[in-house]
């Protein structure tokens, strides 16, 4: 099916390890981000992706380390990772400003 | 830098009932989008309704409908004949560019 897909649903981890989090899609939008939530803060931008082999950073991007070799994957790596990064992550994707389609997010817990 | 305020943590209303979401933003630009975002428990995040600034009507999607006061910034979503499958998060956002802006959210709850 189309669409976009984020693995894993649920993730634990440990402090200190480093872990990656998986984001593909179906559309071939030029687009790509990654987001966090947290309570009182809404969906925050971790960073954001144009084309394929370009990335830029967000409103909140230590920490974390992204790459796009290919249009329809967008891994965001956390490479070592701090209980403060315990959140749940969307990925999104799209043509321009006028829509996103999300994934269905990953809870990350890091203990 | 552009802002996103939803000054309603939390909100409830009665089964059938209506009841409205406050947004509100700020930006210089004069072309831009807006969205309302419905996030169940199920936690994907369902878009709602979307409006264009240069456009002075107002987004209907069924029971939902927004206000669009662009000169005040303001962006209200209205739920009519609210149902228990509305009970959810409410994410006001904002758009320029290619990257939105949100809002900290709405906690929506309706009581049978």
């Amino acid at each position: 099916d189309a669409g976009i897909t984020q693995s894993p649903r649920y993730k634990i981890t440990e402090t200190g390890r480093q872990v990656t989090l998986m984001c593909h899609q179906t559309w071939s939008h030029s687009y790509m981000f990654w987001y966090r939530q947290d309570l009182g803060h809404g969906l925050r931008l971790i960073y954001y992706s144009a084309a394929a082999d370009i990335t830029d950073k967000g409103e909140v991007p230590d920490g974390y380390v992204v790459s796009r070799s290919k249009t329809e994957n967008f891994p965001l790596t956390l490479e070592s990772a701090t209980r403060s990064q315990t959140s749940v992550y969307f990925c999104a994707s799209s043509w321009g400003a006028d829509g996103y389609t999300f994934g269905s997010g990953t809870r990350l817990t890091v203990v | 830098a552009q802002t996103v305020t939803q000054s309603q943590p939390e909100m409830s209303v009665q089964e059938a009932e209506t009841v409205t979401l406050s947004c509100t933003y700020d930006t210089s630009e004069n072309n831009y989008y807006l969205f309302w975002y419905k996030q169940p428990p199920s936690r994907q995040m369902i878009l709602v309704i979307r409006q264009e600034a240069y456009k002075q009507q107002n987004a209907t999607e069924n029971r939902f409908s927004v206000n669009f006061q662009k000169a005040a910034k303001s962006f209200s979503l209205k739920i009519s004949d609210s149902q228990l499958g509305d009970t959810a998060m409410y994410f006001c956002a904002f758009s320029d560019t290619d990257k939105y802006i949100f809002g900290t959210g709405t906690r929506l709850k309706v009581l049978a």
